[in-house]
This record gives structure tokens, sequence and C-alpha cells, in this order.
């Protein structure tokens, strides 16, 4: 069954605020995620990852956090703009294998003026 | 543009005829991957090639799927007698060892996929 998933398929926020998106997962000996953005009409694009020896990693506007103990984690978006408007993914690679990816359902930001 | 390219966009067809989609990857990646996108779903993993070997395969993968990668360099995916439950956007993914992002992911580009309409 599904490993990963996402707390909320649609979420709005006000441009400039931020955005926290959820996910969380069931296989405790996961040992690393990766955040997709997905545009409509385009491909899923990388946005950043992080492995569980970490709690926290930064991106530009971007901050990934991962707690372990309850097997969750969320993407931060700081200052929401209008191109952030996309679905995101968590997804994590099969243990032992770095090939194909294992996506949740997603979860639709949707930016408001 | 140098990303992984996918045509067609679109396909519209009746129940039971043939299809088939190519990819061509990011020129210096032997990886390439196929996945299935269902509307509010992520995409799905179906099959995996490194070079010209298909290595892994879906159960997702029906009789009626084929994937070929001949020369290691583009690839092909045939639905023969389609269904309407094939409708779905089909996504192809490369990827090189040695790209790596923060950990030991071999980072995947995704194209833009081909949506399929089955009538």
């Amino acid at each position: 069954g599904e490993s990963v998933g996402l707390h909320l398929p649609t979420l709005s926020v006000q441009e400039g605020d931020n955005s926290i998106i959820n996910c969380a997962y069931s296989n405790s000996a996961s040992d690393y995620f990766i955040w997709y953005k997905q545009e409509s009409g385009k491909g899923p694009q990388f946005i950043i990852d992080i492995r569980s020896n970490m709690d926290k990693r930064q991106g530009q506007r971007v901050t990934v956090l991962l707690n372990k103990t309850v097997k969750h984690l969320s993407l931060q978006i700081a200052a929401t703009q209008p191109g952030d408007s996309a679905v995101y993914f968590c997804a994590e690679p099969p243990r032992g294998s770095a090939r194909q990816l294992t996506f949740g359902s997603g979860t639709q930001l949707t930016v408001l003026p | 543009d140098t990303g992984v390219s996918q045509d067609p966009r679109h396909k519209i067809t009746k129940r039971g005829q043939n299809v088939t989609f190519r990819c061509d990857p990011i020129s210096e990646h032997n990886r390439l991957y196929w996945y299935r996108q269902t509307l509010g779903q992520g995409p799905e993993f179906l099959t995996y090639f490194q070079n010209e070997a298909q290595l892994e395969k879906s159960r997702l993968l029906s009789d009626r799927f084929s994937a070929e990668r001949p020369k290691g360099s583009f690839s092909t995916l045939e639905i023969q007698r389609t269904e309407q439950g094939d409708s779905a956007m089909y996504l192809c993914a490369s990827s090189f060892p040695g790209l790596a992002g923060g950990g030991s992911y071999n980072e995947q580009f995704f194209g833009p996929g081909t949506r399929l309409t089955v009538l």
C-alpha cells in the first residue's frame, strides 16, 4: 500500500502569507523524502529533499521539516507568490533503491490575490 | 530546451485502438522512467530502463502495455487495444547516476507528459 500521503487535498492562502503543506508516512524505516511541485500542464519538478538524519532543511523560500517520532514532514513556503500555485507531492524512493519514486496524493495549493 | 520532451502532448483515441508515445530524455541521462498519473493522484511508476535494458516493470503494466528503449536514448510506450481506464497522463522522467541532491537520490527530471483520452 501507499507509504506516503498528504493531509489535505487543497490549501488556499493569501499572497504574501506563509504556506504549510503536510505529509505523513507509514514506514518508520523510510530515510529519504523529496518534495515535488507540479504546475498545471507540466511534469513534477524537484523542490527540495531531506534525509532522516536531519530535522530541517532550507532552500530558497522553502523549508522542509521532518518529525520522525510522528512520521510526519512538512513543506513550508515563505511569502507565498502566485507562481507557487501548483500541486505539491511528497515522495520517497523505495528502501534500498534509488529508482522509482512513490508519490503521495498531492495537495493543490491556490494562492489568492 | 534541453529538458525531457514527450510527444504527443495530447492524444484522443477510440477504445480498442493502439497508441504509441515517445519520450526523449536529457541526452546524458542513462536512466529512463515511465509513470502514469490519473486526475487528483500522484504519479504511479510503470517501468524503468537503464540504457536499453528494461530492468523493472510495475504490476500496473498489463500485457497491453509495452515499452522499449532500443538504442538507450529515446523510449516509446505503446498501449494496445486501449480501454477507457487507460485515460491518464503518461509521464516520462530521466536521471543520471551521480547527479544527487542533498542525499543519495539521483534526481529524476520529468517531461511535460502525454495526456491520453480514450473515448
